[in-house]
């Protein structure tokens, strides 16, 4: 059973605009959120988070957005840049659980310029 | 500032081959510790935690062990690699509690 799921394995956006990023997640227990980026043969960079008592974190072009209500969250990159194409993963973790991440399987960006 | 040191970066090894991947944190003490697998075409699956010296929580069952002799050493090893071994291994390290995991650079194992 997946508990954090982002539906698209793929998304392609020109350079300049916006990349939106999605995931989802059936786990109610759930209160801190984070974005990685992964290029190919490294390991995963942290990029943004979320606590559960907000609905908006913003660092730089980075925005996450989280939808309790709907179980959702999304991040976005504004404008999104060729060195942003990357794999991004979703996790979440939830209190207590020495805060072990479940991750989704990816979403692979890419950047066109 | 701290770093992580994972080793080796790739390894090829014979099916029934023992294994044993290092991971070593630098400039912090009493790290959590974190094992995982990336296996081709899915996410990131934890295969193990600790929280302190010699304490080791397994969350899948599987063909590997870990151990953990110093508070920033976290050993990966198998007696019997299989072909499902093989996988992208990372190993990451955090403050404790819910705190921000940092990754190594990773070890693509192949098992043939």
């Amino acid at each position: 059973d997946q508990q954090v799921k982002q539906n698209s394995p793929s998304l392609s956006v020109q350079e300049g605009r916006i990349s939106i990023l999605n995931c989802d997640y059936t786990n109610s227990m759930f209160d801190y959120f984070l974005w990685y980026k992964k290029y190919p043969a490294e390991g995963p960079t942290f990029l943004i988070s979320i606590s559960s008592i907000k609905d908006k974190n913003e660092d730089g072009r980075f925005t996450v957005f989280l939808n309790k209500s709907a179980k959702h969250l999304s991040l976005h990159i504004v404008p999104s840049q060729p060195g942003d194409s990357a794999v991004y993963f979703c996790a979440a973790s939830a209190k207590g659980s020495q805060g072990n991440l479940i991750f989704g399987k990816g979403t692979k960006l890419s950047v066109k310029p | 500032s701290q770093t992580i040191h994972q080793w080796p970066a790739t390894l090829v090894q014979p099916v029934g081959s023992p294994l044993s991947l290092e991971c070593t944190v630098e400039g912090t003490s009493n790290p959590n510790l974190y094992w995982y697998r990336q296996a081709a075409g899915r996410g990131l699956q934890l295969l193990f935690y600790s929280v302190g010296i010699g304490q080791i929580s397994s969350e899948v069952p599987q063909n590997l062990s870990a151990s953990r002799p110093q508070d920033r050493q976290f050993i990966l090893s198998s007696k019997k690699l299989l072909l499902s071994d093989s996988g992208f291994y990372l190993c990451a390290w955090s403050a404790g509690g819910q705190g921000i995991q940092y990754f190594g650079a990773g070890t693509r194992l192949s098992v043939l």
